[in-house]
């Protein structure tokens, strides 16, 4: 009964390789989010949707793109993956685009080796 | 550079004492929330304070908002081993973008 859980947790892969990170939430959220948080813990918003629309899209590579194929489910494909990607990367939802509160997901540990 | 900035960035104290950490910003917001996360997991949701609030408590939690400081402060009281966490402040900057820019975040250690 996870409210947002996110595949895979943990995910190691060379430089170059493409992988993808998938998002599904339960809570009838009509806003789903991607933020990357670096070995210094801050936290930075990449995307955000709203019932399937992209709302925000934040100066990230353009290696970088998400798909969301209904209002429960966002994904994460990154191309041509480099060292620099390395990271968490956790996935949210709201209710109203966030004022009242995020729900997270438990977040994918990526390593590029 | 970071919309909100928790202070300190490390707070270590004993079971049963009370932990403050603050938090400050820049632009004027909607609302203010503070989040917890354990080592390894995701962000919890702890409380929100709006704009036109200057208190709000939860439980053991106790928020404070200053919007012409531009700073809020959390208040966990009588701290326990469990609340050893890193806390986050995060804000909306305001003119509708929806985007909550979080904090640096104040690692706790709670000691038994």
């Amino acid at each position: 009964d996870t409210a947002v859980s996110q595949t895979p947790k943990y995910l190691v892969t060379q430089m170059g390789n493409d992988k993808s990170i998938k998002c599904e939430q339960n809570l009838g959220h009509d806003t789903m989010y991607w933020y990357k948080q670096d070995s210094k813990k801050f936290l930075k918003i990449m995307f955000s949707y709203n019932n399937k629309e992209l709302i925000i899209n934040e100066t990230v590579p353009n290696r970088f793109s998400p798909k969301s194929p209904d209002k429960a489910h966002l994904n994460l494909h990154i191309n041509s993956l480099e060292l620099g990607d390395s990271a968490v990367y956790f996935c949210a939802s709201s209710q109203s685009q966030g004022s009242y509160g995020y729900t997270f997901g438990s977040g994918t540990r990526l390593t590029v080796v | 550079s970071q919309q909100g900035e928790e202070d300190p960035q490390a707070l270590s104290i004993q079971e049963g004492e009370n932990a403050t950490m603050n938090c400050s910003y820049k632009t004027s917001i909607n609302n203010l929330q503070w989040y917890r996360q354990n080592s390894g997991r995701g962000l919890v949701h702890l409380i929100l304070i709006r704009s036109n609030e200057r208190e709000k408590h939860s439980g053991r939690l106790r928020v404070t908002l200053d919007t012409s400081k531009k700073s809020s402060s959390l208040l966990i009281t009588a701290s326990r081993a469990a609340d050893t966490a890193s806390y986050f402040c995060a804000t909306e900057p305001g003119g509708g973008t929806y985007k909550y820019i979080f904090g640096t975040g104040t690692r706790l250690k709670v000691l038994a």
